[in-house]
């Protein structure tokens, strides 16, 4: 049960060019999550798919997409990468959306971009 | 909004010294609350969470309780150690999302 994971580790970009940042669990979770963290400002939602089929704008979402390619990934995509965007960003999942009853987060261990 | 606003760091203490790190908390309905660490390179875990008020959670020597009256969610421990260095993060539940606060850096020196 290898619970949240993320791929790549690590990335260096240029500026403009693109990638993208893939997630999957296996914990049969309906949500999933996307943040960026950076120093002093904790952790910023960009997207979040609160079920398989949806997905929705969190706090952040300007210069990324997300895909929900079924119920166990979803993937972050930079079409054009910034300096703005260098951070580390995690993926996340919960069973089901953020307020339900005894509900809580899963992470990834995350992933460190540097845009050039 | 929801929102979560906690004690800014970093902290510093000697091992075996108390904790507490403060936590408030904006909510309209009746959030969950949560504790996370991240330890240096790694992702947050969960330390603890309280669904309802007057709830105590608590792991590994940490306890917090969920206080709806001062809307309050402080973390304490009793004896710090070097093993307990490390990024706290309190955290509410609400809607479709989960809110964090920023985050207070903990080092423990021997």
């Amino acid at each position: 049960n290898a619970g949240v994971t993320q791929t790549p580790k690590f990335q260096v970009l240029k500026t403009g060019q693109s990638m993208t940042l893939q997630c999957a669990q296996d914990m049969n979770h309906n949500s999933m999550y996307w943040y960026r963290q950076d120093p002093g400002m904790g952790l910023r939602l960009i997207y979040y798919s609160a079920s398989e089929g949806t997905t929705d704008k969190g706090e952040v979402p300007n210069g990324y997409n997300v895909s929900r390619l079924n119920k166990r990934e979803f993937s972050l995509r930079l079409e054009s990468a910034a300096p703005s965007q260098t951070s580390v960003y995690f993926c996340a999942s919960s069973e089901v959306p953020g307020g339900a009853l005894r509900n809580e987060q899963f992470f990834g261990p995350g992933t460190r971009l540097t845009v050039l | 909004g929801d929102s979560v606003t906690q004690m800014e760091g970093p902290v510093t203490l000697s091992e075996e010294a108390f904790l507490t790190i403060n936590c408030t908390y904006t909510a309209t309905g009746y959030p969950s609350l949560f504790w996370y660490v991240q330890y240096p390179g790694e992702g947050l875990q969960l330390l603890l969470k309280a669904t309802k008020a007057d709830d105590k959670g608590s792991n590994k020597g940490f306890e917090a309780t969920y206080r709806k009256e001062t809307t309050s969610f402080h973390l304490e421990k009793g004896s710090v150690q070097v093993s307990d260095s490390a990024v706290y993060f309190c955290a509410l539940s609400g809607g479709n999302q989960f809110y964090f606060g920023t985050g207070t850096s903990l080092t423990v020196i021997p």
